[in-house]
């Protein structure tokens, strides 16, 4: 089985601020990560995804993640963040091999004040 | 379809009412699920489907809860006798085989 921690609730930031949103997994199995982002009253944008191969990652919108296994962590991360970055962001795991139920964590909600 | 679509947006039901939530997957996706994302949680795993094969519904919380997808397209999660603990955002994704899996806008359930 499969575990996902964000241990950051809510992270408030400054506009052009720089942020980084949290996240640890557990899991018996080598995964794939995932962060989501979630816009109100919208459903799930994937932002990015590890799978394999370098372990920084890019995605859209500016954002980019870095994969570390020995820590077991992907944090997400932009250098200079807009109002209209201002979401919920979800990271999740699916284990490689089988198909992919996903496990999300309870997600972080990112206010960028003005 | 440009994506996935789910009907209807908004359900309000009261309480030992059966609701059914509509799923419309990506054209030719072949694997679909279903997640529950109650309010301030993340999304969690209901039920998979296959084609029309549901392979896994471990995440189903009760046997009030049933989905299908007969013709391996559309899907319908039934929910019967809705109580006040099954108010949340009922999230529908389909993929391509080992693909990524893409979310539809969700519907919102509240049942009173």
């Amino acid at each position: 089985a499969q575990s996902v921690t964000q241990l950051d609730s809510q992270v408030p930031v400054f506009e052009e601020a720089p942020v980084e949103l949290r996240c640890n997994y557990s899991s018996s199995v080598s995964v794939y990560l995932f962060w989501y982002v979630q816009y109100p009253n919208q459903g799930l944008q994937l932002l990015l995804k590890y799978l394999s191969g370098s372990t920084l990652v890019k995605g859209i919108n500016g954002f980019e993640a870095e994969f570390n296994k020995s820590q077991t962590s992907f944090h997400l991360r932009k250098p200079s963040v807009h109002i209209s970055d201002t979401a919920e962001y979800f990271c999740a795991v699916i284990p490689s091999g089988g198909y992919q139920k996903v496990t999300f964590g309870i997600g972080t909600k990112l206010q960028v004040i003005p | 379809g440009a994506g996935v679509s789910q009907s209807p947006r908004y359900k309000v039901a009261k309480r030992g009412q059966d609701v059914a939530l509509r799923c419309d997957p990506i054209s030719g996706h072949v694997s679909l699920f279903w997640y529950q994302q109650a309010l301030g949680q993340g999304p969690e795993f209901l039920t998979y489907f296959q084609n029309e094969a549901q392979l896994d519904k471990s995440g189903l919380p009760s046997d009030r809860f049933f989905a299908e997808r007969p013709e391996g397209s559309v899907s319908t999660l039934k929910i019967q006798r809705t109580q006040q603990e099954d108010s949340a955002v009922y999230l529908c994704a389909s993929s391509a085989p080992r693909g990524e899996q893409y979310f539809g806008p969700g519907t919102r359930l509240t049942v009173t």
